[in-house]
């Protein structure tokens, strides 16, 4: 079971941007408009932020918005903030393995 | 307020069973699919298994990690889910959490437990 490709980190000073890719083949990002985004603060569960691409569920800031092109989504948080220091994990529907989750990526805000 | 509860975790040796538990309030149990994802120590997501809800037909899928080892299942009258591991490995070892979602129409999973903790260890 192959896990969509994060980079391992990414960082930015607060009120900045920083974006976030999430690789995956023509079996699952490609081929689907299913890719979430989730936020996991350190000893908690995971939070949805991002569904279907671009899509924000109630709550959750407008700071915080997902993209796609090709086999690649992004997830981009405007306007930093100290509390958006978390690990964040691409997931997608797939049509070989029925669901993967991306590597995970650590955001620093500096 | 939506909530999931996971319980039944704990130190098991390898090679034997553990069944976890999935409660859910808050909503219609019935008309979503349950998933379970896991966490290792310092490590990313992996999804696990998946129960579709009856409108999809029930049906479950497993990750090739698990398959022939667990079993999910649901028991709709009482809004349990159940995974059920079995021949237990030292790579189990994880944070297990019951999400809502992830199937049946809804390719993303919305509603988190706050997980259960597994260790297989002799």
């Amino acid at each position: 079971q192959s896990a969509l490709t994060q980079p391992p980190s990414a960082s930015g000073s607060p009120g900045q941007s920083v974006t976030i890719s999430c690789t995956g083949t023509s079996s699952d990002v490609g081929d689907y408009n299913y890719v979430s985004w989730y936020q996991q603060h350190p000893g908690k569960a995971p939070k949805l932020i991002i569904y279907e691409v671009n899509k924000r569920p109630p709550g959750v800031p407008d700071r915080f918005s997902g993209s796609k092109s090709g086999n690649t989504a992004s997830l981009t948080v405007s306007g930093l903030q100290a509390e958006d220091e978390a690990d964040y994990h691409c997931g997608s529907y797939s049509h070989s393995n029925h669901y993967v989750f991306g590597t995970g990526t650590k955001v620093t805000v500096l | 307020e939506m909530q999931l509860v996971e319980s039944g975790g704990g130190l098991v040796q390898p090679g034997r069973s553990l069944r976890l538990s999935c409660t859910a309030s808050g909503f219609t149990f019935g008309d979503y699919a349950l998933s379970w994802v896991r966490q290792a120590p310092g490590r990313g997501l992996e999804w696990v298994s998946f129960v579709r809800n009856k409108a999809y037909g029930g049906t479950t899928e497993y990750a090739a990690s698990v398959t022939g080892r667990f079993t999910i299942s649901r028991d709709d009258s009482k809004g349990i889910a159940y995974l059920q591991m079995n021949s237990l490995e030292t790579e189990d070892t994880a944070v297990y959490y019951c999400i809502r979602g992830g199937a049946s129409g809804r390719y993303y999973m919305d509603v988190w437990g706050k997980g259960t903790t597994v260790t297989v260890s002799s």
